[in-house]
């Protein structure tokens, strides 16, 4: 099986919070993690990409990897209104990309 | 900023039917993917291609469905004899290498009537 998990939410910050989403992943050759941010309607895109343990810093956003709890996050910094999206955990091994099910993020003004 | 252009934006089919959905993948890119979405649900997997052939495919890519690149530039996915139940968003995505991140192009939204 090569599922990702999320918590499906919704999960409410106010304007200016940071806003924690997380996400697991049972597929051990999973190689790469994406978040991708999918507002009502239209397509997916593509917010960072992980590889390696650690943190990966971006702007206001910051991915997370631990391969060993097979557990990646998303922090956003200074959230605003405009990131209200569904966020979109997802793993690759070879090819084969398997997203979760999203995390609906409300950032209230 | 490149795109992945799919066409149509909307198709209605009978049941029974055969649609094909058209994709123009990033010219540079090697890899291509088609991906459904069932109205509020999540993004399913169906194909990957590359070099010309299925690389990866989903449980739910069975004999309905079929993938080509008919051309240089376009990449379809041909679904035969619809069903209500393939009634979704179609979103087609590429990459330049392996394991990196896809572009999705803005999705053809299937309605099966």
């Amino acid at each position: 099986q090569k599922e990702v998990e999320q918590n499906s939410g919704p999960l409410s910050v106010p304007e200016g919070a940071i806003a924690s989403l997380n996400c697991t992943y049972s597929d051990r050759g999973s190689q790469s993690f994406f978040w991708y941010r999918q507002y009502s309607g239209k397509s997916p895109e593509l917010i960072m990409f992980i590889y390696s343990n650690g943190d990966k810093e971006d702007g206001r956003f910051t991915a997370q990897l631990n391969k060993a709890s097979q557990y990646v996050s998303l922090l956003i910094r200074d959230s605003q209104p405009s990131d209200s999206a569904t966020y979109l955990c997802a793993g690759v091994n070879n090819n084969d990309m398997r997203f979760g099910a999203g995390t609906r993020l409300t950032v209230k003004p | 900023e490149p795109e992945v252009t799919q066409t149509p934006s909307h198709q209605v089919t009978q049941m029974g039917q055969e649609v094909i959905l058209r994709c123009v993948p990033i010219s540079n890119h090697l890899y291509f993917y088609w991906y459904r979405q069932i109205l509020g649900q999540k993004v399913e997997f169906l194909v990957s291609f590359y070099n010309n052939e299925i690389s990866e495919k989903s449980e739910i890519f069975d004999d309905q469905f079929s993938v080509e690149r008919p051309d240089g530039s376009n990449f379809t996915l041909k679904i035969r004899s619809t069903k209500l139940e393939d009634s979704a968003m179609y979103f087609c995505a590429s990459s330049v290498e392996d394991n990196y991140g896809y572009t999705f192009g803005s999705g053809t939204r299937l309605t099966v009537v």
